[in-house]
Formats: C-alpha cells, sequence, structure tokens
C-alpha cells in the first residue's frame, strides 16, 4: 500500500513562534505532495503544491513567506507556519500520490496558536 | 472558490437504508475521486472515477460520473451505524503542468443504529 506519516498529530504554540509539520511517505517515492487546510466543518483548501528539488507552487491568496514549503526528498515534504497568529490555528493535511491514482492522506495535524 | 459542490450537506438515515450524496464540478477534469472523513481526522481514499468512465463499483459504493452535466454521485448501499463520517468528492484536473487536486464542499452522513 501507499502510507504518508505526518507529524504532529497535535500541536499548541505561542503568537509569533514558528512550527514546522513533516509530511513523510513510507512506502513510496513522491515528488509531489500537497498541502491542505481545513477549518472546521468546512472542506479542504490547498494551499500548495511542494515539488521535489523546486519552489513549491501556491494557489493564490496563501502567503509563501507565511507558509514555506521545502521538499528537499523524495519521501520528505515539511510545511513551517512562521511568525504564527490564533487566526493560523486549523487543521493542515498533507497528501501524495503513489502512481496518480489516488492519493494518500497524512492523518492531520491540529494546530492551536494561543 | 470551490471546484465542487456538493448535496445535500447533511444527510441522516436509519442503518440499512441506501445513502446517495451528489457532486458537481465546473471545469474538465481527468478523474473524480471520492473520501471520507472521519471527525478531525485524515481522509482515506474510496474510489476513483475516470473522466471516461460512467459508473463504477467498489463493495457497497457505487459512483457515476457524468461528464456532460459535470456531476457525480456516490451511493452507499446498506449503510451501517460505522458510515458515519463526512464524505468529499475531489476532481483531479491539469493545472500549470501538474495536477491539481480540489476538494467539494463534502456530506456529512449519519447512520443511526
Amino acid at each position: 500500500g501507499a502510507v504518508v506519516s505526518q507529524h504532529p498529530s497535535r500541536v499548541i504554540c505561542k503568537s509569533g513562534t514558528s512550527v514546522k509539520i513533516e509530511c513523510r511517505s513510507l512506502d513510496f517515492q513522491a515528488t509531489t505532495m500537497f498541502w491542505y487546510r481545513q477549518f472546521p466543518k468546512q472542506s479542504l483548501m490547498l494551499m500548495a503544491t511542494s515539488n521535489e528539488g523546486s519552489k513549491a507552487t501556491y494557489e493564490q491568496g496563501v502567503e509563501k513567506d507565511k507558509f514555506l514549503i521545502n521538499h528537499a526528498s523524495l519521501t520528505l515534504s515539511t510545511l513551517t507556519v512562521t511568525s504564527a497568529h490564533p487566526e493560523d490555528s486549523s487543521f493542515y493535511i498533507c497528501s501524495a500520490s503513489k502512481q496518480g491514482n489516488g492519493y494518500t492522506f497524512g492523518s492531520g495535524t491540529r494546530l492551536t496558536v494561543v | 472558490s470551490q471546484q465542487g459542490e456538493e448535496d445535500p450537506q447533511a444527510l441522516s438515515i436509519q442503518e440499512g437504508e441506501n445513502a446517495t450524496m451528489n457532486c458537481s464540478y465546473k471545469t474538465s477534469i481527468n478523474n473524480l475521486q471520492w473520501y471520507r472523513q472521519n471527525s478531525g481526522r485524515g481522509l482515506v481514499h474510496l474510489i476513483l472515477i475516470r473522466s471516461n468512465e460512467r459508473e463504477k463499483h467498489s463493495g457497497r459504493l457505487r459512483v457515476s460520473l457524468d461528464t456532460s452535466k459535470k456531476s457525480s454521485s456516490l451511493l452507499i448501499t446498506a449503510s451501517r451505524a460505522a458510515d458515519t463520517a463526512s464524505y468529499f468528492c475531489a476532481t483531479v484536473a491539469n493545472s500549470g503542468g501538474y495536477q491539481k487536486v480540489t476538494f467539494g464542499t463534502g456530506t456529512k452522513l449519519q447512520v443511526i443504529p
């Protein structure tokens, strides 16, 4: 199967600090990973597409300097929320596709900024 | 803006009944996928239907796709309490050299034992 591991599952941080979320494909190589944000009782909103070895492609309205994405290897992409504010509190989910048929999602990270 | 609009937004049925969820989208797609999400958890891929397919089955799941109407339906037959979850459709389309996945608004299904 295709397994995507996301860490941490929950994080609480203070306003102004930065938080890094990791997304790993455990049993396959992923040249492309996707980062989503989900507000309570809402759908997933694509934030950016993470491309191995190159810059991420951000969706309109997503601040690239605030949400730093690094895809340094074929099995790891990281999302860093910089200078976090309470409005950044949300559920962040990554996904990757093994063969382009279906997408495997991480279990998500619930970020709370206090 | 959301590519996919789903209806109903919420659905409550008795165990054993069938549940039908609909998804409409706006642009051309490569394929359409359905996902399930339990509260506060990640998404689980259920089924994928390609743009040149009209219907697909997987166990108790039946998916139909009408590209002329830009719509899809997910039917869950003989529902169980464990089917209680939110269900999302997701369209996959070419965008700027890569495949972009866009999620619908979701249907929250409650199956009452």
